[in-house]
């Protein structure tokens, strides 16, 4: 079975700040990864995901996240936030083959302040 | 091009009742997928559906939870009786189908239990 850790529950961060949300999986077998954004009362939203190739993934908004499968890591980047990047932020696998079923991690809070 | 509906969006009742929950799916979208989010979690796969055929519902609690996805179209997802512990937010996704296949969310629905 995989798991997904995402060990910051908040992210407090202040505009044009630099941040970086961490996620780190657990799997016996190959993954795809995601990062999903969540705004509040609505659905997920896809920020980018890996599937093979270049481990240095861009996505939309301006975020990036590279992987790294010596560390198991996926961690989601963006060089400058906006008040508007302050949601809820999920990292989630998947196995090849496995029914594209997601396994999300707890989520991390980002809240971006002036 | 609609995204993923559901409804209601609000729901509360008292324990021991019944509810439904509907979802619309993408047009086109031959996979869908009920998700439960309890506070402070991320969302934990219930039932996936391939066209009309349940594929997956090793995670849904078939003493009380059931689903249905006639002619392959919407879906209804329905407990009975409710507990206080399902109390969360339900949410519908929809993808083409396969492995690779983005997974698209609805707002889901945030269920009370009193």
């Amino acid at each position: 079975a995989q798991s997904v850790t995402q060990l910051d529950s908040q992210v407090p961060v202040f505009e044009e700040a630099p941040v970086e949300l961490r996620c780190n999986y657990s799997s016996s077998v190959s993954v795809y990864l995601f990062w999903y954004v969540q705004y509040p009362n609505q659905g997920l939203q896809l920020l980018l995901k890996y599937l093979s190739g270049s481990t240095l993934v861009k996505g939309i908004n301006g975020f990036e996240a590279e992987f790294n499968k010596s560390q198991t890591s996926f961690h989601l980047r963006k060089p400058s936030v906006h008040i508007s990047d302050t949601a809820e932020y999920f990292c989630a696998v998947s196995v090849p083959g496995g029914g594209n079923k997601l396994t999300f991690g707890t989520g991390t809070q980002l809240k971006v302040e002036l | 091009e609609a995204g993923v509906v559901q409804s209601p969006r609000y729901k509360i009742i008292e324990k021991k009742q019944p509810v439904a929950f509907w979802c619309n799916p993408i047009s086109g979208h031959n996979t869908l997928y009920w998700y439960l989010q309890n506070l402070g979690q991320g969302p934990e796969l219930l039932i996936r559906y391939e066209n009309e055929e349940a594929v997956d519902d090793s995670q849904l609690p078939k003493d009380r939870f059931s689903a249905e996805r006639l002619k392959g179209v919407d879906s209804t997802l329905k407990i009975q009786p409710a507990e206080l512990g399902d109390s969360a937010v339900y949410l519908c996704a929809s993808s083409l189908g396969g492995s690779q296949s983005e997974q698209f969310f609805g707002p889901g629905t945030r269920l009370t239990v009193l």
